[in-house]
């Protein structure tokens, strides 16, 4: 069974510019959580999807940043316009219902916002 | 800020010894996960310790949750090489459904 997939893995952007990764979760999996991870650090829970809602975005900045789960199944995390400090590894994870199950994380996305 | 925080922040052994890392939090918690995180890697799940439990154990690892303490700990036994990560301590407060990761305890097993 495939696992969390992510694209891309790595990317490199101009401040300013947009820039988009993508998430593809575990077959069946019903909660998708985006997390921002700095250097030496923990991840830190940037949004969590139940099927389709967005039921924890506390965390995630709305001026620049925004996600979506359509259908359910895929999301779609944004960033417009990218800063400097958004450079960090963006990781995306599911579970099979919700945060108390384990988790399975992609491979992550690294950018870097020159 | 983060819920959990590890100690020490990085640990260097010998292969074949013991390892142990310990986890502090703030607040009451319904479990406790850990994860294991290899160098440009995501995260991989190792065990998770529910608030009632004292212990648990799964192959080389051994988990121990202090809940009056608020801490956790984390020995892996006859450390491999392979063992080499960082290891990432996880809680859910009892309030809701919020996760916080703690800063990781970066392992090194020297062979």
């Amino acid at each position: 069974e495939a696992g969390v997939v992510q694209s891309p893995r790595y990317k490199i952007i101009e401040k300013k510019q947009p820039v988009a990764f993508w998430c593809n979760p575990i077959s069946g999996h019903n909660t998708l959580y985006w997390y921002l991870q700095n250097l030496g650090q923990g991840p830190e829970l940037l949004i969590r999807y139940e099927n389709e809602e967005a039921v924890d975005d506390s965390q995630l900045p709305k001026d620049r940043f925004s996600a979506e789960r359509l259908k359910g199944v895929d999301s779609t995390l944004k960033i417009q316009p990218a800063e400097l400090g958004d450079s960090a590894v963006y990781l995306c994870a599911s579970s099979l219902h919700r945060s108390t199950d384990t988790q399975y994380f992609g491979p992550g996305t690294r950018l870097t916002v020159l | 800020s983060q819920q959990g925080e590890e100690d020490p922040q990085a640990l260097s052994i010998q292969e074949g010894e013991n390892a142990t890392m310990n986890c502090s939090y703030k607040t009451s918690i319904n479990n406790l996960q850990w994860y294991r995180q290899n160098s440009g890697r995501g995260l991989v799940h190792l065990i998770l310790i529910r608030s009632n439990e004292r212990e648990k154990h799964s192959g080389r690892l051994r988990v121990t949750l202090d809940t009056s303490k608020k801490s956790s700990s984390l020995l892996i036994t006859a450390s491999r090489a392979a063992d080499t990560a960082s290891y990432f301590c996880a809680t859910e407060p009892n309030t809701g459904n919020q996760f916080y990761f703690g800063t990781g305890t970066s392992l090194t097993v020297i062979p």
